[in-house]
């Protein structure tokens, strides 16, 4: 059974970073592209950024790039994604998931949720 | 970035019915259109991709169709797990966007 995990979320002060853990059983991380979706409570998805299977590509929306960084470790089988400079905008539901044969999510882990606040 | 438009936002229908959900976005994007069931507290779970193509473990009661800017996903013989929220996405165009959604609810 294909099962992602994501871990490392929490409350964090306006300003402050967290790093955000996928962790991947079931299968290997390595034949895909990841991505990375928040969500907020009560509302709509976002794409927040994504990667290639090696890490040689990645991609950030605009309204994270500069803060948000995306990468994995395919020897542990993990996707990450550290997150700087937080904003109460940035309190969520984050989501990791496989992709397909393009831009949509195929496997999706629980979720972890960020609280930026003060 | 490509704006989706889902309608209704809610529907409401018996078990064993069938609906019709509408997906329009702001550009063409192709057949490059996803559909997802999320219930309440739980993750997005792939319906459909490139518009009319079932995931797996995907059954036949929801199809998919559409292309461009319009899109649509139907599913018959609504059973009990079927009363969820359903979204849309585009991955034709970056970066990649979602609709709000259509909760289908127990009539």
């Amino acid at each position: 059974e294909v099962q992602l995990v994501e871990s490392g979320g929490g409350l964090v002060q306006p300003g402050g970073s967290l790093r955000l853990s996928c962790t991947a059983s079931g299968l290997s991380l390595g034949v895909s592209w990841m991505t990375w979706v928040r969500q907020v409570p009560g509302k709509g998805l976002e794409w927040v950024a994504n990667m290639n299977q090696d890490g040689s590509e990645k991609f950030h929306v605009d309204s994270v790039e500069g803060r948000f960084t995306i990468s994995r470790d395919n020897r542990k089988n993990s996707l990450y994604l550290q997150m700087n400079g937080l904003r109460s905008q940035d309190t969520a539901i984050y989501y990791c998931a496989t992709e397909g044969t393009n831009d949509y999510g195929v496997h999706w882990g629980q979720g972890a949720l960020v609280i930026v606040s003060s | 970035e490509t704006v989706m438009t889902q309608s209704p936002a809610t529907l409401s229908v018996s078990p064993g019915g069938r609906v019709t959900l509408s997906c329009r976005a702001s550009q063409s994007v192709g057949n490059k259109l996803a559909w997802y069931q999320q219930n309440p507290g739980q993750a997005p779970r792939l319906l459909i991709y490139d518009a009319s193509t079932r995931a797996t473990g995907i059954p036949a009661r929801f199809s998919g169709s559409g292309s461009g800017t319009e899109f649509t996903l139907t599913i018959t013989s609504l059973q009990s797990g079927d009363f969820a929220v359903y979204v849309c996405q585009q991955y034709d165009i970056w970066p990649p966007t979602f609709g709000q959604g259509t909760k289908v609810d127990i009539k």
